[in-house]
């Protein structure tokens, strides 16, 4: 079975922090991903990488960023924490060049910034 | 652009059958995929389907037409567990998903 784990189920950070969110999957899998889930919005992707130190900007990258410095470990970072970053932020990866493979989802981070 | 459409909740008793509507307009197609995510919890993966017409998996059936832009999950013999999200994604033609904003199902005795 893929495993996929993020660093911590629940964070409370500041304004103005920046944030570290960790997420390693055991599958060898290229593609790997960021995404924010808020209640009405659902799953909206952050940022995509296809590789090691190759990443793509998702449907809303402002105020974050990403690092893949191996391939099984994908970081997302939020460079000046604020209260709108308030989220459930969602890691995955997915086999890369395999439509029909889905993808798989690490337990979530619930981030709350105060 | 892209779009996804799926109802935002419905209700159903247990023992009963539901089915969740998905329609799509996107602009590649390389298959749609079923998921169920409990509160709290991670989604996971129901189903897939790229081609048209109805793939049954235990309880839950998914059914598919590209022609239409149009899927639906059934769900047979409902159980007070089913009570959970689930989310329509359509796959583009690269290794991206695009989701619609799920559909959150409770289930009654």
């Amino acid at each position: 079975d893929v495993k996929v784990t993020q660093s911590s189920r629940y964070l409370v950070k500041r304004t103005g922090e920046k944030v570290f969110l960790e997420c390693v999957q055991d599958m060898d899998h290229e593609n790997m991903f960021w995404y924010r889930q808020d209640p009405g919005l659902g799953l909206r992707l952050i940022y995509f990488s296809y590789d090691v130190k190759m990443k793509e900007k998702g449907d809303i990258p402002e105020g974050y960023s990403v690092s893949r410095e191996k391939k099984e470990r994908f970081s997302l970072i939020l460079e000046s924490a604020s209260t709108n970053q308030t989220s459930m932020y969602l890691c995955a990866s997915r086999e890369r060049g395999a439509p029909n493979q889905p993808q798989h989802f690490g337990d979530g981070t619930r981030l709350s910034i105060l | 652009g892209q779009n996804i459409d799926q109802p935002t909740e419905m209700t159903a008793t247990e023992g009963a059958i539901v089915q969740i509507n998905c329609t799509y307009q996107t602009s590649g197609f390389n298959g749609l995929f079923w998921y169920q995510q409990h509160a709290g919890e991670a989604p996971t993966f129901l189903s897939y389907n790229v081609l048209d017409g109805l793939e049954e998996k235990g309880r839950f059936s998914s059914f598919l037409s590209r022609s239409k832009g149009y899927s639906y999950l059934l769900l047979k013999e409902l159980q007070m567990k089913d009570s959970a999200s689930y989310l329509c994604a359509v796959s583009l033609n690269t290794d991206k998903l695009i989701f619609g904003t799920g559909t959150r199902l409770q289930v009654f005795p």
